[in-house]
C-alpha cells in the first residue's frame, strides 16, 4: 500500500533553534516529492524534489531527498514565531500518480 | 495567488440536503482537484479531472460526484450530505510543465 510518513506529528520550539522534519514514503511509480506550509488557510508550496542529494534551499529553509533510502527532511534553520505551522509532505506516485500526503508535522515555535 | 477560487466559503447544511462546492481557476490547467481534510487524516483525494469532461475517482469518492464542463470549472456534489462529510475541502490545480499542485482557499462544510 502506497503511503507517506512525516515525523514527528508535532514538535514545540523555541525561536532561534533549528529543527529537522522528516518524510519516509513508501509509493510505487515514485516521480517527486512536494513539502508544503500549511498555517490555518490552504497549502502552500515550498519545494518539489525530484533528484536525490540535491538540495533544494529558500531562505532559512532548505530539503533534501534520499531516493535509496526513500526519505526526505525539511530543515529550518533560526525558527521564527512565523513558522509556526503544520508542514506536509507529499508524494506523486501509485497507481493512479495522484499526489499522497503524509498526515503532517505540526511545528510551534516559542517566543 | 495561484488563479483559484472556491465558493462558498463557509455552508451550513443539513443532512440528506444536496451540496455543491464550485471551482474555478483563472490558468487554463488541465488537471484539477477536490481533497477534503480532516483531523488525523489529513488531505485525501476526493476526485480529480484531466480536462473538460474527464474525471476520476480518487481514495475517498463514495458519496460524492464531480462535473466539469468548462475548463475553468471542478464542480464537486454532495447528492445527500451526511455529518460524515463535515470537512474543509480543498480544490486544486496541477500548475504548468510541473507536478506542483496549487491549493484554492477551501470550503469548510458543515453537515448538521
Amino acid at each position: 500500500e502506497d503511503k507517506v510518513v512525516q515525523s514527528p506529528l508535532s514538535l514545540v520550539v523555541h525561536e532561534g533553534d533549528t529543527v529537522t522534519l522528516n518524510c519516509s514514503y513508501e509509493v510505487t511509480n515514485f516521480r517527486s516529492l512536494l513539502w508544503y506550509k500549511q498555517e490555518k488557510k490552504a497549502p502552500t508550496f515550498l519545494f518539489m524534489l525530484t533528484s536525490s542529494g540535491i538540495e533544494k534551499k529558500s531562505g532559512r529553509l532548505s530539503s533534501i531527498l534520499d531516493k535509496k533510502e526513500l526519505f526526505s527532511i525539511l530543515n529550518i534553520t533560526a525558527t521564527q514565531t512565523g513558522d509556526s505551522a503544520v508542514y506536509l509532505c507529499a508524494d506523486y506516485g501509485g497507481s493512479q500518480g495522484n499526489l499522497i500526503f503524509g498526515k503532517g508535522t505540526k511545528l510551534s515555535v516559542k517566543p | 495567488d495561484a488563479g483559484i477560487t472556491q465558493s462558498p466559503r463557509h455552508k451550513v447544511t443539513e443532512t440528506g440536503t444536496p451540496v455543491t462546492l464550485r471551482c474555478h481557476q483563472t490558468e487554463n490547467h488541465r488537471y484539477m482537484y477536490w481533497y477534503r481534510q480532516d483531523p488525523g487524516h489529513g488531505l485525501r483525494l476526493i476526485h480529480y479531472s484531466y480536462g473538460v469532461k474527464d474525471t476520476d475517482k480518487g481514495e475517498v469518492s463514495d458519496g460524492y460526484s464531480v462535473s466539469r464542463s468548462k475548463t475553468e470549472d471542478f464542480l464537486l456534489t454532495l447528492e445527500s450530505a451526511t455529518s460524515s462529510q463535515t470537512s474543509v475541502y480543498f480544490c486544486a490545480i496541477m500548475g504548468g510543465r510541473t507536478d506542483t499542485q496549487y491549493f484554492g482557499p477551501g470550503t469548510r462544510l458543515t453537515v448538521l
